[in-house]
């Protein structure tokens, strides 16, 4: 069974650093591309970005180029996204979700990790 | 971000027809990419619902069906159920100047009267 599981929630103050993690099972996790999704309090799907974990290959969304790391240890078959300087702004649920192996859609999703940040 | 444009709500009674728009430009849909749609309830993680515009992954009823026309999309929903009351997203592919990117329409509410 094709499982995406997610780090749990977490709350940072301003200007602290983050990592998330997802961890996926019950496939080759090297051979589908990995995806991230924001989900901001009442809003809807904006996609960040994705890495192809057989060769760390990172493509960003313009919008989110510059402002998050995604990167992943396939030793241990785990994405991450990560921030080196939270704002308030980044409070949101994160969504980690698998590339289909030969379309451009996400079949399989993580359970979602929120992420606030008090201002 | 949204460069896909969905009614942001749209009801009905059990066992009406429902359809959701998404509405692309020729960087995205028009240019020939694929439309994908994702069911999410209440405190959950979005699901995969039709894919390629209107293949239903194994599990999804049939009551749900997908097309593609020109700059736009449709998500059809017949016969709806109680248990159908999501949000409900398209999702494609684009290819404009400011760098390729996925794409998710801005979501739409559906409340089953």
């Amino acid at each position: 069974e094709v499982q995406l599981v997610q780090s749990g929630a977490e709350v940072k103050k301003p200007g602290e650093s983050l990592k998330i993690s997802c961890k996926g099972s019950g496939y080759s996790f090297t051979s589908f591309w990995i995806g991230w999704v924001r989900q901001m309090p009442g809003k809807g799907l904006e996609w960040m970005g994705r890495i192809f974990p057989g060769d760390s290959d990172t493509r960003y969304s313009p919008s989110f180029q510059g402002q998050v790391t995604i990167s992943a240890d396939k030793s241990i078959n785990t994405a991450y996204l990560q921030w080196s300087s939270l704002k308030a702004s980044d409070t949101a649920i994160y969504y980690c979700a698998r590339r289909s192996l030969h379309a451009h859609n996400f079949d399989y999703w993580g359970q979602g990790t929120l992420v606030t940040v008090p201002s | 971000q949204s460069v896909l444009t969905q009614p942001p709500s749209m009801s009905g009674a059990p066992g009406q027809r429902v359809t959701i728009s998404c509405t692309g430009s020729n960087s995205n849909i028009g240019a020939g990419y694929d439309v994908h749609w994702y069911q999410q309830l209440p405190g959950t993680a979005p699901k995969l619902l039709i894919y390629d515009n209107n293949n239903r992954p194994s599990g999804v009823p049939d009551r749900f069906s997908g097309s593609k026309s020109g700059t736009s999309a449709s998500l059809a929903i017949s016969g709806l159920q109680a248990e159908d009351e999501a949000d409900y997203y398209c999702q494609s592919y684009d290819s404009s100047l400011s760098g390729p990117s996925y794409v998710f329409g801005t979501g739409t509410k559906v409340t089953v009267l």
